[in-house]
């Protein structure tokens, strides 16, 4: 099975810079996946490594180290509209076919004036 | 094209009554998920489908729960009797089998009284 975890909550100030942290404990893993989840909407993808080191995607970057089940999303400049949850996900190959993706809880990011 | 749609945004029902949710993916898209949100428990998979057949169902809670994909552009998500535990946002995601991204639909509200 996977074991994810991620802080519950975090709050930041607007325009500065703030990192998600999330661990992972798992078995066939074939990438580490961010999502932005805003309340009452669904999750949209934000991310994804499968390799370590870091992917940067204009003010969003996600970084991650395979050898100890570690990743994080850096949100940069954070604006208002990023208050939101922002979801973990590891995707595990299936003896089956195919792959499917396991989510944290999610952290949510409360960004204030 | 449209994204994933799901019907209908909000159900509400009693207790012992049957409930169908019904989900379109994305058009080529092959692989299909059903998710289940709340807040005690987040985003939890019940059941994977891959070109159609049904991959991984460890997710569905139990025999109160089935789900069934009979071609590539439709899937629904049965459960009778329903109970109020069962009260949840149900999301359908798609994407093609080698992605890095799900692309989910709106979800379905269920509150069961």
């Amino acid at each position: 099975g996977q074991n994810i975890d991620q802080p519950t909550e975090m709050t930041a100030t607007e325009g500065a810079i703030v990192q998600i942290n999330c661990t992972y404990q798992t078995s066939g893993f074939n990438g580490l996946f961010w999502y932005q989840q805003h309340a009452g909407e669904a999750p949209t993808f934000l991310s994804y490594n499968v390799l370590d080191g870091l992917e940067e995607k204009g003010r969003f970057s996600s970084f991650l180290s395979r050898s100890k089940g570690y990743s994080y999303l850096l949100l940069k400049e954070l604006q208002m509209k990023d208050s939101a949850s922002y979801l973990c996900a590891v995707r595990d190959v299936l003896t089956g076919g195919g792959n499917k993706l396991t989510f944290g809880t999610g952290t949510q990011l409360k960004v204030e004036l | 094209d449209a994204g994933v749609i799901q019907s209908p945004r909000h159900e509400v029902t009693e207790m012992g009554q049957e409930v169908t949710l019904r989900c379109k993916p994305i058009s080529g898209h092959n692989s299909l998920f059903w998710y289940r949100q709340t807040m005690m428990r987040g985003l939890e998979l019940l059941i994977y489908f891959n070109n159609n057949v049904p991959i991984d169902d460890s997710g569905m809670p139990e025999d109160r729960f089935s789900a069934k994909m009979p071609n590539a552009s439709f899937s629904t998500l049965k459960i009778q009797p329903s109970e109020p535990r069962d009260s949840a946002v149900y999301f359908c995601a798609s994407s093609l089998t080698d992605s890095g991204s799900y692309t989910f639909g709106s979800g379905t509200r269920l509150t069961v009284v």
